[in-house]
C-alpha cells in the first residue's frame, strides 16, 4: 500500500517567521494529497488540498507545492502567528480506493510569540 | 463543528470489558471511517465503510469490530479491553465519491484502567 513519511516531527519557529512540513509518498498512482491541522485536544480539520494535476495551491498564508516526479509535497505557511501553532498532518489519496487515505505521523508547529 | 457526531464524549472502563462507540455522519455522507489516536501519535486508520459496506480495512485488532448501518450510523466495538487500547477515536465521513475532504467528529477519549 502506499507509504507516506512527513518531517520534521517537531518545528519550531519565532512568529512572523516562515514554516516547511515535507512529505513524501510512495505510489505514484496517488492523485489527492489533503493537509489536516490538529489543534491541542480537538478534531482534525483540512486546512488545504493540492490534486495531481496541479503543482501549486494557495489560500491566503498558507501554499501547498506537489512535484508528481519526485513524489513529494510541502505545506508552506508564511508569517506564522501562535494561533499556527498545532500538529499537522499530510495524507495521499489510495490509488486503489480514492476514498481512503494514507496519513503521515504529524509534525508539531510551535509558534513562539 | 463539521456535523459529525460522536458519542460518548469519554469513556472509562477497565480492561477486559467491552464498549460501543458511536458516530453519524453529516447529512449526505456515505462514507464513513474509523481512526485511532494514541497520546501524541499519529492517525491510525481502522476501517472504512461505505453505505452499509465494509470498504476497507486499517491495522483494526480482531477484538474491535464496527459496522454502519441503513440509516448510515455506524459503531465501533471493541472487546476485551487492554491498557493500551487506550486512546482518542475519531469517526470522519465523505461524500464517498473519489478525492473528497474527511469530516472528522470530535473524538471519543477513551481510558481503560
Amino acid at each position: 500500500g502506499e507509504n507516506v513519511e512527513q518531517h520534521p516531527s517537531t518545528l519550531s519557529v519565532q512568529e512572523g517567521d516562515s514554516a516547511v512540513i515535507k512529505c513524501t509518498y510512495s505510489d505514484s498512482a496517488s492523485n489527492y494529497f489533503p493537509w489536516y491541522k490538529q489543534e491541542l485536544g480537538k478534531r482534525p480539520q483540512l486546512i488545504i488540498d493540492i490534486r495531481s494535476n496541479v503543482g501549486e495551491k494557495k489560500d491566503q498564508r498558507i501554499a501547498v507545492t506537489l512535484n508528481k516526479t519526485a513524489k513529494h509535497f510541502s505545506l508552506h505557511i508564511t508569517e506564522t502567528q501562535p494561533e499556527d501553532s498545532a500538529v499537522y498532518f499530510c495524507a495521499a489519496s489510495d490509488p486503489y480506493n480514492f476514498n481512503k487515505f494514507y496519513f503521515g505521523s504529524g509534525t508539531k508547529l510551535n509558534v513562539k510569540p | 463543528d463539521s456535523g459529525v457526531t460522536q458519542t460518548p464524549k469519554h469513556l472509562i472502563t477497565a480492561t477486559g470489558q467491552r464498549v460501543t462507540l458511536r458516530c453519524s455522519p453529516r447529512s449526505g455522507d456515505l462514507s464513513v471511517y474509523w481512526y485511532q489516536q494514541s497520546l501524541d501519535q499519529g492517525l491510525q486508520f481502522l476501517i472504512q465503510y461505505y453505505n452499509g459496506e465494509e470498504r476497507a480495512k486499517g491495522n483494526i485488532l480482531e477484538r474491535f469490530s464496527a459496522q454502519q448501518f441503513p440509516d448510515l450510523h455506524s459503531e465501533l466495538n471493541l472487546s476485551s479491553l487492554e491498557l493500551g487500547d487506550s486512546a482518542l477515536y475519531f469517526c470522519a465521513s465523505s461524500t464517498g465519491q473519489a478525492n473528497n475532504e474527511q469530516f472528522f467528529g470530535p473524538g471519543t477519549r477513551l481510558t481503560v484502567l
